[in-house]
C-alpha cells in the first residue's frame, strides 16, 4: 500500500529565510507526485506536480526515487507562504486518481 | 466558472442519527471524490466516482457510510447510523477528463457527532 509520510507538522521560519518542506513516500509502482496547499479560510488547492518540473510561486519539488523523497523548498520565503502544505500520492496510472495524502506541514512565515 | 460547491457547511448531530452531504461539482467534470479529513490529519479518499460509476470505495465503511451520483452530476455522502469518529471535515472534490492531476475541491462540510 502506498503511503505519505510528512515528519514535520509544525515549521516556523522567518521571513526570507530558505524553507524546505519534507515529504517521503512508500510506493511500489511509478509515483506521481503532487504538493498542495491550503492557505487560512481557502480550499485545498493543487500547487505543483513532480511531472511539470515547474516553479510555482518561487516553490520548486524534485522527485528523488533513490530517496523515494519530494521535498518542497523555496530559497527566500515571504509571509504569504504561511499555510498548510499536502504532499500527496497517486495511484497506478497516474492523473489525479486515488490520491493519498500526508497528515500536512503548517508553515509559519514569521515577519 | 464556479468552483465545487457543498452543504451544508456546518453539521452537528447526536450519535446513532443520520446526516447527509451534498455535492456539486465543476461543469463538466467527471470525476468526483469524497474525502474524509479528521483533524490533525491529511484527507483520506472514501469514495471515487467516473460519470455515475464507482471507480474506488475500497476505503468507505461502507456498514453507515453510503454514496452516490445517479445522475453524473451531483452527489450525495450518507452516514447511517454516525458514531462519534465520524467527526471530520467531508471533502468533495472534481477533476476533468484530461487527467492532468488536478482536484478543484470544495470548501468542506464540518461535522461534529455528539
Amino acid at each position: 500500500a502506498q503511503r505519505v509520510t510528512q515528519p514535520e507538522k509544525l515549521l516556523s521560519v522567518f521571513k526570507g529565510a530558505p524553507v524546505e518542506l519534507k515529504c517521503n513516500y512508500s510506493y511500489s509502482g511509478s509515483p506521481e507526485l503532487f504538493w498542495y496547499v491550503q492557505y487560512s479560510r481557502q480550499r485545498l488547492q493543487l500547487l505543483l506536480r513532480h511531472i511539470s518540473r515547474e516553479s510555482i510561486k518561487g516553490f520548486t519539488a524534485d522527485l528523488n526515487k533513490g530517496e523515494t523523497s519530494f521535498h518542497l523548498k523555496k530559497p527566500f520565503a515571504q509571509e504569504e507562504d504561511s499555510a498548510m502544505y499536502y504532499c500527496a500520492l497517486a495511484d497506478s496510472g497516474g492523473g489525479a486518481d486515488g490520491l493519498t495524502f500526508g497528515k500536512g506541514t503548517h508553515l509559519i512565515i514569521q515577519p | 466558472e464556479a468552483g465545487v460547491a457543498q452543504s451544508p457547511r456546518y453539521k452537528i448531530i447526536e450519535k446513532r442519527q443520520s446526516v447527509a452531504f451534498w455535492c456539486n461539482p465543476i461543469s463538466g467534470h467527471a470525476t468526483l471524490y469524497w474525502y474524509q479529513q479528521i483533524l490533525g490529519q491529511g484527507p483520506k479518499l472514501l469514495i471515487q466516482f467516473q460519470n455515475n460509476g464507482v471507480v474506488d470505495d475500497s476505503q468507505l465503511p461502507k456498514d453507515r457510510f453510503s454514496a452516490e451520483r445517479l445522475k453524473g452530476v451531483d452527489s450525495t455522502l450518507k452516514i447511517q447510523p454516525a458514531k462519534l469518529e465520524d467527526s471530520a471535515v467531508y471533502l468533495c472534490a472534481s477533476s476533468s477528463n484530461r487527467n492532468t492531476g488536478e482536484l478543484f475541491f470544495g470548501e468542506g462540510s464540518r461535522l461534529t457527532v455528539l
